[in-house]
């Protein structure tokens, strides 16, 4: 079975500075892989997604994040953090439709911003 | 375009009670997925249906859960005899129909608190 792992479960950066998330999965092949981020009391919202193709991926919100086989990540990134930036950020694996098609997500990242 | 509906956005119930979660996916979208978010925690994969067909229900608890997707209506995910372990953020995710189906869209999700 997939897994999705979320190292820090809380960051906090200053507003202005950059910031990357970070995220491993264990699968046996190459899963598609998802960043969504949740604020507080709201659904999920996708930032971006990655199938095939081009490894860095540009997402909404001045998001990217980048695909690296040899180190199973999918490390979401943004060069200058805004204070509304501030919420939760999901990474999930998802498997092709005719593999079952559900989503497995990470714990999850907290990510605070100081002014 | 309205997105992923769900209602009511809170529910509170007594232990033993009844919860009825509704779902009405994006317009065209034709597959629908249930997650259940316990507090502090990332989302987990309840069960994946069509119209008239559950596709994959992997992940629903054995006993009192149960989830439907009428050929008319909203999916309805369905609670019974409710225990305070229940008490959760249950979202709905829906995709258009193959062959984009692999992205799932998330509603703002039903907070269910048992009493």
């Amino acid at each position: 079975a997939q897994s999705v792992t979320q190292p820090d479960i809380h960051i906090t950066v200053s507003e202005g500075a950059s910031l990357e998330l970070r995220c491993n999965y264990s699968y046996g092949a190459t899963p598609y892989l998802f960043w969504y981020v949740q604020s507080p009391g709201q659904g999920l919202q996708l930032l971006l997604k990655y199938f095939s193709g081009d490894t860095l991926v540009q997402g909404i919100k001045g998001f990217e994040a980048e695909f690296k086989r040899s180190q199973s990540s999918f490390n979401l990134r943004k060069p200058s953090v805004h204070w509304s930036d501030a919420a939760e950020y999901f990474c999930a694996v998802g498997l092709p439709l005719n593999a079952g098609n559900m989503l497995t997500f990470g714990g999850g990242t907290r990510l605070m911003v100081k002014p | 375009n309205a997105g992923v509906m769900q209602n009511p956005r809170h529910l509170v119930r007594r232990r033993g009670q009844e919860a009825r979660l509704r779902c009405s996916p994006m317009k065209g979208h034709s597959h629908v997925y249930w997650y259940r978010q316990l507090p502090e925690e990332g989302l987990k994969f309840m069960v994946y249906l069509q119209k008239e067909n559950i596709i994959d229900e992997s992940g629903m608890p054995k006993e009192r859960f149960s989830a439907e997707f009428p050929k008319e209506g909203p999916s309805i995910l369905r609670i019974q005899q409710v225990v305070r372990g229940d008490s959760a953020a249950y979202f709905c995710a829906s995709s258009p129909p193959t062959p984009a189906a692999d992205t799932q869209y998330f509603g703002p999700g039903t907070r269910l608190t048992v009493l």
